[in-house]
C-alpha cells in the first residue's frame, strides 16, 4: 500500500534531550512537509522540502532541525532548544510544492516531554 | 500575507439536518482551497478542493463546498449530517503556484442523533 508513514506514534522526552521523529513516503511525492498541532491553534507549518538536499524554514522552525537526504524520508529532530515541544507532529507529502495538489498525511507522532 | 480564518470552534448538528462548517480566506492571487478532515489522534485526511472551474466542488463522503469569489469563502456542506461525520475539520489555501498551504484553526463538529 502507499502512503506515508510516521513513527513512533507516541514520544516522551526528557528535559534537554535531543530527539527524532520519522517519516517515510514510498508515494514518490518530491514535496515533503512538517507541521506541529496545539490545541486551537490549528496546524503550523515547521520545515519543508521540495527536493532532495534541499529545505526551508517554515514559521515556526526554532528549535527544531530537519534533513532530506533521500526522497522518501524527512525526518524531524526536536532539540533542546525547543521551549514547548511538547505537541501532536504531523508529517505530510505531496506530488510536488505549490500549485493544486493536495497534500497526504502520516497518522502523526504525540510528543510529551516529562 | 495569505491566512485562512474558520470563524467557529464548534459547530452542532442534528443527524439527517444540513451542516455548514465556514471558511474565509484571504490571498492577493488566485487561491487554491482545501478541506481536510480528523479524527482523534489521527493524521488529516484530504476531503475535497478547489483549483478553478465551477463554484461548487462534491467531495470525498458526501460533502461539497461553495468557493465564493467576492465573498472570500469557501464553505463547507453537506445536505444531511452522519453522526458518523463528528470530527476536526481544516479549510486550507495555498495562493498560487509557489505558496504555502497554511490551515485555518479548526471547526470541531458534533452530530448529535
Amino acid at each position: 500500500d502507499g502512503g506515508i508513514t510516521q513513527s513512533p506514534k507516541y514520544l516522551f522526552r526528557k528535559e534537554g534531550q535531543n530527539v527524532t521523529l520519522s517519516c517515510e513516503q514510498n508515494l514518490n511525492h518530491d514535496a515533503m512537509y512538517w507541521y506541529r498541532q496545539d490545541p486551537g491553534q490549528g496546524l503550523r507549518l515547521i520545515y519543508y522540502s521540495q527536493i532532495v538536499n534541499d529545505f526551508q524554514k517554515g514559521d515556526i522552525a526554532e528549535g527544531y532541525s530537519v534533513s532530506r537526504e533521500k526522497k522518501e524520508s524527512f525526518p524531524l529532530t526536536v532539540t533542546s532548544a525547543q521551549k514547548n515541544p511538547t505537541a501532536f507532529y504531523l508529517c505530510a507529502s505531496s506530488l510536488q510544492q505549490g500549485g493544486w495538489t493536495e497534500a497526504f498525511f502520516g497518522q502523526g507522532t504525540r510528543l510529551t516531554v516529562v | 500575507a495569505q491566512s485562512v480564518a474558520q470563524p467557529e470552534d464548534q459547530v452542532n448538528v442534528a443527524e439527517g439536518n444540513p451542516l455548514t462548517v465556514k471558511c474565509t480566506y484571504s490571498v492577493s492571487g488566485n487561491p487554491y482551497l482545501f478541506w481536510y478532515v480528523q479524527y482523534p489522534n489521527r493524521g488529516l485526511q484530504f476531503l475535497l478542493k478547489y483549483i478553478t472551474g465551477d463554484n461548487l466542488v462534491k467531495g470525498s463522503y458526501g460533502f461539497e463546498a461553495e468557493f465564493n469569489k467576492s465573498q472570500t469563502s469557501f464553505h463547507l456542506k453537506k445536505p444531511s449530517a452522519l453522526v458518523s461525520d463528528s470530527a476536526l475539520y481544516f479549510c486550507a489555501v495555498r495562493e498560487g503556484r509557489g505558496g504555502k498551504l497554511i490551515f485555518g484553526q479548526g471547526t470541531e463538529l458534533s452530530v448529535k442523533p
